[in-house]
């Protein structure tokens, strides 16, 4: 199926350490979501974006739908272990859902 | 918790059988979506209905199918099942049929196990 361009696929990083994401695609968006799965769980959301330019944050994350409405970053500050998970990101226009391929992060304290 | 309930949470089964999932949308939102999840793999999306009728299909195989009840609540069906089956399946709602500022929210899954 159709799938959004996520990257990086994996990363391991340092307890403490910044991390950033990004998702883009070919077409455009009306809102940008971003989830966190843990393993053998369902999706949680993050944080949703619902205007070209819109910056917004949730605590230690921080997420931006892009002008172009083709691309959105997030950016998690002062990692800790909890943060470990699998980060989609999600593009919707009219009723359709489509989800990147995933990153998986890994923190080491 | 995001108000969307599945049930049952894990389900195992053999080669062959058929068996139903049930998904209850979060309290007022009339859209339901199934997703199919394989190990370590993305979101595969199946199918959408929207206030009990069909709005969407993915990559739903034929021995699939779903309904949506005047209650709101969705269910899949899985018939014929295959080993590949295996997978955590997912059903998701959100409040309308696809209008701006729409978010999606998941319910916790089923695991599904074909043995």
């Amino acid at each position: 199926g159709q799938q959004l361009n996520q990257s990086p696929q994996s990363m391991f990083i340092q307890e403490g350490e910044d991390v950033s994401m990004n998702c883009t695609s070919s077409s455009i968006f009306n809102t940008w979501l971003w989830y966190k799965q843990d393993p053998g769980e369902g999706p949680v959301l993050l944080i949703a974006l619902y205007k070209a330019g819109e910056l917004t944050s949730n605590g230690r994350l921080t997420a931006q739908f892009g002008i172009t409405r083709k691309d959105s970053f997030l950016n998690i500050s002062a990692s800790i272990p909890s943060d470990v998970g699998i980060y989609f990101c999600a593009g919707q226009w009219t009723y359709k859902y489509i989800f990147g391929t995933g990153t998986r992060l890994k923190v080491l304290a | 918790d995001s108000g969307v309930t599945q049930t049952p949470k894990h389900l195992i089964t053999a080669t062959g059988q058929r068996v139903t999932l049930r998904c209850s949308p979060r309290s007022g939102d009339l859209s339901v979506y199934w997703y199919q999840q394989s190990l370590d793999q993305g979101l595969q999306f199946l199918i959408q209905y929207y206030n009990g009728e069909e709005r969407a299909k993915g990559n739903i195989l034929e021995r699939f199918s779903a309904q949506q009840f005047p209650d709101l609540h969705s269910e899949l069906n899985l018939s014929s099942l295959e080993l590949g089956d295996s997978a955590l399946y997912f059903c998701a709602s959100s409040g309308t049929s696809g209008g701006n500022q729409e978010t999606q929210y998941f319910g916790p899954g089923t695991r599904l196990l074909v043995l």
